[in-house]
């Protein structure tokens, strides 16, 4: 029952910008957006989460429609070691629902 | 240096053996969650605890058990129910308040049952 939506595969060439969208529309008013990522059999990474407005760090930023309903996670400058597996999660911060729920997920491939 | 620990890195088993597999953090996290992991596959969430001598069932529970006996540990047994038991495993701790309170996962274990 993963409550976000992304794209199986996407494709991107090395020093592009990489767009990961993900849907999420039947978010709830105190559920952030989480984003992680994976690379081959290691432990998931977190980059970056969000609540409303748009955020920034020094791995990527993350786009959060006006209606919450979808996000985009944004990779500047897309490198070769920005090959893995990203998921977009939505979790409440506090309270008793801390269930951590990752759905498949989106392969992106940096490619030469 | 903080982080959390998961041990052994690969592990094999007979088919019908019970297995334990360990998970340490000393992150002073509440949270604490395990995940299986198939070829190709995004992570299902098996159990989660958010304080000592408590947890509940994720998503696919049949055939494991944990314990939280302590804060700082949350180990998994893959019982002899388990009918797919070979997998990569994921442990995970999380803060439950803060402004950032991010999950961090260790590095795994492979459970190979022959």
């Amino acid at each position: 029952d993963a409550k976000t939506t992304q794209p199986t595969s996407m494709d991107c060439a090395e020093g592009r910008a990489a767009n990961l969208p993900c849907n999420h529309s039947t978010i709830s008013g105190n559920e952030y957006v989480y984003w992680y990522r994976q690379i081959h059999s290691q432990g998931p990474q977190y980059i970056i989460h969000g609540l409303k407005n748009n955020e920034t760090n020094e791995m990527a930023s993350l786009i959060i429609t006006e209606d919450r309903k979808s996000s985009t996670l944004i990779l500047p400058h897309a490198t070769l070691r920005d090959t893995a597996v990203y998921y977009c999660i939505v979790r409440v911060i506090g309270g008793s629902n801390y269930k951590l729920t990752f759905g498949k997920g989106t392969l992106l491939t940096v490619n030469p | 240096d903080g982080g959390i620990t998961q041990s052994p890195k690969y592990l094999f088993r007979k088919e019908g053996q019970n297995v334990t597999l360990s998970c340490e953090q000393n992150l002073n996290h509440d949270a604490m969650y395990w995940y299986r992991q198939d070829p190709g596959q995004g992570l299902r969430l098996i159990y989660y605890s958010q304080i000592v001598n408590d947890f509940q069932k994720g998503d696919i529970a049949e055939g494991y058990s944990v314990s939280r006996e302590k804060k700082e540990s949350f180990p998994l047994t893959v019982t002899s129910a388990q009918k797919n038991p070979t997998a990569f495993y994921l442990c995970a701790s999380s803060p439950l308040t803060g402004t950032s309170p991010e999950a961090f996962f260790g590095q795994g274990t492979r459970l190979t049952v022959v």
